[in-house]
């Protein structure tokens, strides 16, 4: 069964403080790890869509890499705007169906 | 762009009663979804549509109906509402052939069932 699981549940950090976010996932030939940030009462937005083992991407204070076997969403000087949920999905074996983790709840405390 | 769009945005609703989620998306893509998110358990897929005409089960079909009579709107049917029928949904759409395009999500209904 495929699956995807994200840790920390939680994490709190000060500004600056750097730190990454994990997705870990199995599913049977991988075609693209999505991230999305979620804001409370908000919809997910998305952030980065990677597709193949050693790549990266990056977006303001947010990188994402991607290996055979998990995703980091690494966080570098973070500001108390970057706080929110992050979530990583994959599709499904076969489909154009994503399965979603639980989620990681970062709050950037200023 | 609108991007994908959702009413009501809230909702109360008694035991047994029925109501449609409507959702709605301005991006000409082909296929649809609908998610629930409830507390600490991500998203689950509930129904999703590859196309007009054209709908299909997700991982928590059970309570709910889905049709898809044009391209842009993807309403779903909650029947008999159940308390454990609250949550939040959300619906998102992707110009995708093979689970690799971006899913683009709207703001979220939030329903209460008592």
């Amino acid at each position: 069964e495929d699956q995807v699981t994200q840790s920390p549940e939680a994490l709190r950090l000060q500004e600056g403080e750097s730190s990454s976010l994990n997705c870990s996932y199995t599913v049977s030939g991988l075609r693209g790890l999505f991230w999305y940030r979620q804001d409370p009462g908000k919809g997910p937005e998305f952030l980065f869509t990677l597709y193949s083992a050693g790549e990266e991407k990056e977006k303001e204070r947010l990188k994402a890499t991607l290996t055979k076997k998990e995703s980091f969403l690494h966080i570098t000087a973070p500001k108390p705007e970057d706080s929110a949920t992050y979530l990583c999905a994959v599709p499904q074996g076969g489909s154009e169906k994503l399965v979603f983790g639980k989620g990681t709840k970062l709050t950037v405390n200023p | 762009n609108a991007g994908v769009t959702q009413t009501p945005k809230f909702r109360i609703l008694k035991i047994g009663q029925s109501m449609t989620l409507q959702c709605a998306q301005d991006m000409n893509h082909n296929y649809m979804y609908w998610y629930r998110q409830d507390p600490g358990m991500g998203l689950k897929l509930i129904y999703y549509s590859v196309g007009a005409g054209i709908t299909d089960k997700g991982e928590v079909p059970n309570g709910y109906n889905v049709s898809r009579s044009t391209t842009e709107d993807f309403p779903l049917r909650l029947e008999l509402a159940a308390p454990s029928q609250t949550s939040v949904y959300f619906c998102a759409s992707s110009y995708s052939r093979d689970g690799r395009d971006t899913q683009y999500f709207g703001p979220g209904t939030r329903l209460t069932v008592l």
